[in-house]
């Protein structure tokens, strides 16, 4: 079974410009989550998508946005770009067998896109 | 927001040696996750807690979730080289949502 696959690896960006990440779950996974990682702020959730609606939102400006399509494939954006932007950015899926409050089933984490803004 | 506090930031120890790590939160939760994160991967869940006072055990790794909902623990037995990396708790309130502690790193000599 393949893993959680984020795409691309790699990015350099600079200032104002906007940029798509891709996550693609394991099949079957319905819940896909978005988390950035820095060393100055840790993990720190984005949303959460399940059946291409929106579940739940972190604490992040309007600039951050994502989507899911009805293949659970997900995507996030973010516009203008600001330095600070900079981070690790990982995607999770799960099967999440429920919406909303529920018990939490096993999450599995992709390898991430480390986003750099100059 | 809803905050955890993780303790040790770091730890040093020797191969062989038990390993204690802890997370606590003025919020309540209804889930405790703990992950280990290796250089240039994603987090991996080690241990998944879903009732107050729950101990469980993976392999040489125990966790428990705290009676008051608000704290965890997890314990490494007879620590090995490749238990180095930084280890994560996380609590849930809403599944699909967690929120994550500043991390462990751990380093083990040999």
């Amino acid at each position: 079974k393949a893993g959680v696959t984020q795409t691309p690896r790699y990015l350099i960006k600079t200032r104002g410009q906007q940029v798509t990440l891709s996550c693609s779950p394991i099949s079957g996974h319905r819940s896909v989550s978005w988390y950035q990682q820095t060393p100055g702020q840790g993990l720190q959730f984005l949303f959460e998508y399940f059946s291409e609606t929106q579940r739940n939102k972190g604490n992040f400006p309007g600039r951050f946005s994502g989507r899911q399509f009805s293949n659970s494939r997900s995507e996030m954006n973010v516009s203008t770009l600001e330095l600070g932007d900079s981070a690790l950015y990982l995607c999770a899926s799960s099967q999440r067998v429920s919406g909303g409050l529920g018990r939490s089933t096993e999450a599995f984490f992709g390898q991430g896109t480390r986003l750099t803004v100059v | 927001g809803q905050q955890l506090n993780q303790s040790p930031q770091s730890m040093f120890i020797q191969e062989g040696e038990d390993v204690s790590m802890n997370c606590t939160s003025s919020s309540i939760f209804n889930t405790w996750l703990w992950y280990k994160q290796d250089p240039g991967e994603g987090p991996v869940l080690l241990i998944a807690l879903y009732k107050a006072g729950e101990l469980t055990s993976n392999g040489r790794l125990t966790a428990q979730f705290g009676i008051t909902r608000k704290d965890s623990f997890l314990n490494i037995s007879a620590s090995i080289p490749s238990d180095v990396g930084i280890y994560f708790c996380a609590g849930e309130r809403n599944a699909g949502k967690s929120t994550f502690g500043d991390g462990t790193t751990l380093t083990v000599k040999p």
